[in-house]
């Protein structure tokens, strides 16, 4: 079984200042692990992916996200917010075991970003 | 350019009438999925399908129905709408080999029903 919580739900900071999106899973195996951004009324975008190569993990437009296997955590950051970065943010669980492609959605983590 | 199109982008029904929301991927992937996002709880798959004529339920299946006759199309039925399930809902597509389970996603449907 896998599961993830996403651990706010609303994340304010001023423009350039560094975030900290946090997310926390569970898995019985192997996982894969994505950030999916969606700005509004946009569709969902991929941010970055973990799929066992590298512990850190760098995206598009200066997140990286870290997986921590013995804190069960896959922490999205970026050092500098931007006001474009408001959205909302997606942490996603897969397990890799027997073929399951059934992912588990966080309940998303709203990024505000103040002037 | 590669993406996932969904159509109708918008739709007010009625209870009871029957709906079809389109989804199309141009990108040869075998996977496709069907999620509804509802306010504080993410996105839930409603189905999904591993390649044609093979589709399986995800979390909430119950009032939706898909078919996947080729392999770019599919589509999502409402057979008899009922208003839990205005929602917006998102098509999505991934491949299964080499790189699996990055999903691409439609721009989404916004669908109320009254």
């Amino acid at each position: 079984a896998q599961s993830v919580t996403q651990l706010d739900s609303h994340v304010s900071v001023s423009e350039g200042t560094p975030v900290l999106l946090r997310c926390n899973y569970s898995s019985s195996y192997s996982p894969s692990l994505f950030w999916y951004v969606q700005h509004p009324n946009k569709g969902l975008q991929l941010l970055l992916k973990y799929t066992s190569a590298a512990t850190l993990v760098k995206g598009i437009n200066g997140f990286e996200a870290e997986f921590k296997k013995s804190e069960t955590s896959f922490h999205l950051t970026k050092p500098s917010a931007h006001m474009s970065d408001a959205a909302e943010y997606f942490c996603v669980v897969s397990d890799s075991s027997g073929g399951s492609y059934i992912p588990t959605f966080g309940r998303g983590t709203s990024l505000i970003v103040h002037p | 350019e590669a993406q996932v199109t969904q159509n109708p982008r918008y739709l007010i029904t009625v209870t009871g009438k029957k709906l079809t929301v389109t989804c199309s991927q141009n990108m040869n992937h075998e996977y496709m999925s069907w999620y509804r996002q509802d306010p504080g709880l993410g996105l839930r798959q409603i189905y999904y399908s591993m390649n044609v004529e093979v589709t399986d339920k995800g979390d909430v299946p119950e009032g939706y129905k898909v078919s996947r006759k080729e392999k770019r199309n599919f589509p999502l039925i409402l057979e008899s709408p009922s208003p839990n399930q205005t929602s917006l809902y998102f098509c999505a597509s991934s491949l299964i080999t080499g790189d699996p389970y990055e999903q691409y996603f439609g721009p989404g449907t916004r669908l109320t029903v009254t």
